[in-house]
């Protein structure tokens, strides 16, 4: 089966500019999720969807973030203004059901965002 | 508030040798799960081994196995007979049984396997 896609691989913008993320999961996979991963440090949750539902966006910067998954199948994460400090890698996971069902997500390549 | 330490920060061993990576974590719920995950350098991050809290035996997956000691709250991951391809990012994480069940991940161990 195809895995997650991810795109763009990498972004490079100003500070104060926008940037938008696009994420399709595995086919028939209801859970979806957006990391950041900054240098050096685990991937931390930003926001969790079931369906096209938010299940948890508690990490989520609301200021400037925003994330939605239409039709409950891909979803786009934008920053706006993007900040220094939202340099890092975007990593979007996917499960069939709850993690604990299947023990496993399914991560995509990650898009690697860089902001001068 | 869950929270998942990893204390090695990078580790290098020779190709064949067994290497442990440890990993801490703190919670006071009784029911989780636990699981390391592997990255590479394409950073296609990719599951190694799975254990259920609710489960004494140690999970094996091949040359992978764990060593989950839940009064100490401690989650080591051994890799025998360590072979080059297994040179990548490590995560530790946990993920609880109720509510969102999200994954929270420690901070990773940058494992070196030298020929």
């Amino acid at each position: 089966e195809a895995g997650v896609a991810q795109s763009p691989r990498y972004k490079i913008i100003e500070k104060r500019q926008s940037v938008a993320f696009w994420c399709n999961p595995i086919s028939g996979h209801a859970t979806l999720y957006w990391y950041q991963q900054i240098l050096g440090q685990g991937p931390k949750l930003l926001i969790q969807f079931q369906n096209n539902g938010v299940v948890d966006d508690s990490q989520l910067p609301k200021d400037r973030f925003s994330a939605e998954r239409l039709k409950g199948v891909d979803s786009t994460l934008k920053i706006q203004p993007a900040k220094l400090e939202d340099s890092a890698v975007y990593l979007c996971a996917s499960s069939r059901l709850r993690v604990v069902n299947t023990g496993e997500l399914f991560f995509g390549e990650g898009s690697r965002l860089t902001v001068l | 508030a869950q929270t998942v330490t990893q204390s090695q920060p990078e580790m290098s061993v020779q190709e064949a040798e067994t290497v442990t990576l440890s990993c801490t974590y703190d919670t006071s719920e009784n029911n989780y799960y636990l699981f390391w995950y592997k990255q590479p350098p394409s950073r296609q991050m990719i599951l190694v081994i799975r254990q259920e809290a609710y489960k004494q035996q140690n999970a094996t997956e091949n040359r992978f196995s764990v060593n989950f000691q839940k009064a100490a709250k401690s989650f080591s991951l051994k890799i025998s007979d360590s072979q080059l391809g297994d040179t990548a990012m490590y995560f530790c994480a946990l993920c609880l049984i109720q509510g969102a069940q999200k994954l929270v991940f420690g901070q990773g161990t940058r494992l070196t396997i030298n020929p």
